[in-house]
Formats: C-alpha cells, sequence, structure tokens
C-alpha cells in the first residue's frame, strides 16, 4: 500500500459526460501528480499540483482540469468525454515538488461508452 | 516522438535465471531514471533509481546499469523469481522540469517456476 488513495476504482459513463477524479496523496507529500494510461500505452503526465499551485502541465486536453485544495487532496476534471478518454488515471504523489520518488495510487479505469 | 522507449513488449525467464530489461532514451537533458514495477489491477510501485552522475546501482536482486554515451539503461533482476513476474516500466525525468517523470510504454515480464 502505498498511501495514495484514488476514488473511484471504476468509472463508466456516455460521450458528452463529466467525470470527477479524485485523489489523496501519501501523509506529508505536498506536491500531486496525474497521469493517463491508455491501452499499450506508458503512462502519460498530464498536471502537477504543489501545496494548491498548478507547477507543470503535460499533453493535458482543454477539457480536462484539475486542481488541488487545501488539505492537499487533488482532484481531476474530465468534462465532454469522447471514447478516446477511456484509460487509466493514476494519481502520484511526493514529499516536494521536484524530489525524484513518486508514490502512486492503485488509479481509477475510466470507460466511456 | 518517444522520449523513453522499451523496445521489448514482453520478456520470459526461467525461475532463477538473470532477467535483463532494456530502456533507451533520446534527450540528454535527464539526470535522473527510475524503474518501476506494476501489477495488474495496482499502481506502479518504485522498484529502483539511478542518478546520471553514476553507472551503477544496486539494490539486493535488482541492479540498474546506465550507460550515458549510449543512452542506455538496464535493470538486472538475479535470481528471477515467479512473484517478480509483472510490468516494469523505465522513467526518466528531465533535470529542467518541475519532477513529472517521462515513462516508456513497459515490459511484460513473465519469470516461469
Amino acid at each position: 500500500d502505498s498511501g495514495v488513495t484514488q476514488t473511484p476504482k471504476h468509472l463508466i459513463t456516455a460521450t458528452g459526460q463529466r467525470v470527477t477524479l479524485r485523489c489523496s496523496p501519501r501523509s506529508g507529500d505536498l506536491s500531486v501528480y496525474w497521469y493517463q494510461q491508455s491501452l499499450d500505452q506508458g503512462l502519460q503526465f498530464l498536471i502537477q499540483y504543489y501545496n494548491g499551485e498548478e507547477r507543470a502541465k503535460g499533453n493535458i486536453l482543454e477539457r480536462f482540469s484539475a486542481q488541488q485544495f487545501p488539505d492537499l487532496h487533488s482532484e481531476l476534471n474530465l468534462s465532454s468525454l469522447e471514447l478516446g478518454d477511456s484509460a487509466l488515471y493514476f494519481c502520484a504523489s511526493s514529499v516536494a515538488s521536484t524530489l525524484n520518488e513518486q508514490f502512486f495510487g492503485p488509479g481509477t479505469r475510466l470507460t466511456v461508452l | 516522438d518517444q522520449q523513453v522507449k522499451q523496445n521489448s513488449p514482453s520478456l520470459s525467464v526461467q525461475e532463477g535465471r538473470i532477467s535483463i530489461l532494456n530502456c533507451d532514451y533520446t534527450n540528454s537533458m535527464f539526470d535522473y531514471f527510475l524503474w518501476y514495477k506494476k501489477y495488474p489491477a495496482e499502481g506502479p510501485t518504485f522498484l529502483i533509481s539511478i542518478s546520471s552522475i553514476k553507472d551503477k546501482n544496486e539494490d539486493g536482486r535488482f541492479t540498474v546499469f546506465l550507460n550515458k554515451s549510449a543512452k542506455h539503461l538496464s535493470l538486472h533482476i538475479v535470481p528471477s523469481q515467479p512473484g517478480d513476474s509483472a510490468v516494469y516500466f523505465c522513467a526518466a525525468k528531465n533535470g529542467g522540469s518541475q519532477g513529472n517523470l517521462i515513462f516508456g510504454k513497459g515490459t511484460k515480464l513473465s519469470v516461469k517456476p
């Protein structure tokens, strides 16, 4: 158990809908990262937050947004969903912004029908 | 363009023998490399890492070798055990970035008893 929790574990929804994925980092970790893993792909970095502020952006679509709250949990919002958004979404956390080791949650499997 | 490449999607070895997983990268700015292990329905778990100032790092049965001139790293597992069967991801960090990792697509290792 990495100490990072993600909810829900599975999510099935329809095209055009909006969903919110939630992540609670390890106790004491200030940095949260979101990654997307599509079928047969490696993990693609989406966005990073550090202590409530956005620190880095990767290949995140404009239909996606995220935020980190004062209690350090983070939410990833996905809107106007398309079939291609079906993927595993992982959250990771680390103590500092640039610390190399990241601890991953179990992921949320999103299926868009 | 893939900056981190794992060209072998799968590898099968006999229990007790050596497993060698390979990874190539293209970005000379990468300064830190990590290996993660992933079991089905779980998030990636950190395994071992190496800084670009070193050429070898060892942790128990796991050794990572880095050849900077060839932009190549490898993970050696000796001896391999059935419990090592998982997908192994190579990841790299850009020294100038905030800390997000760039992952390869993974190699599925099967260790047969």
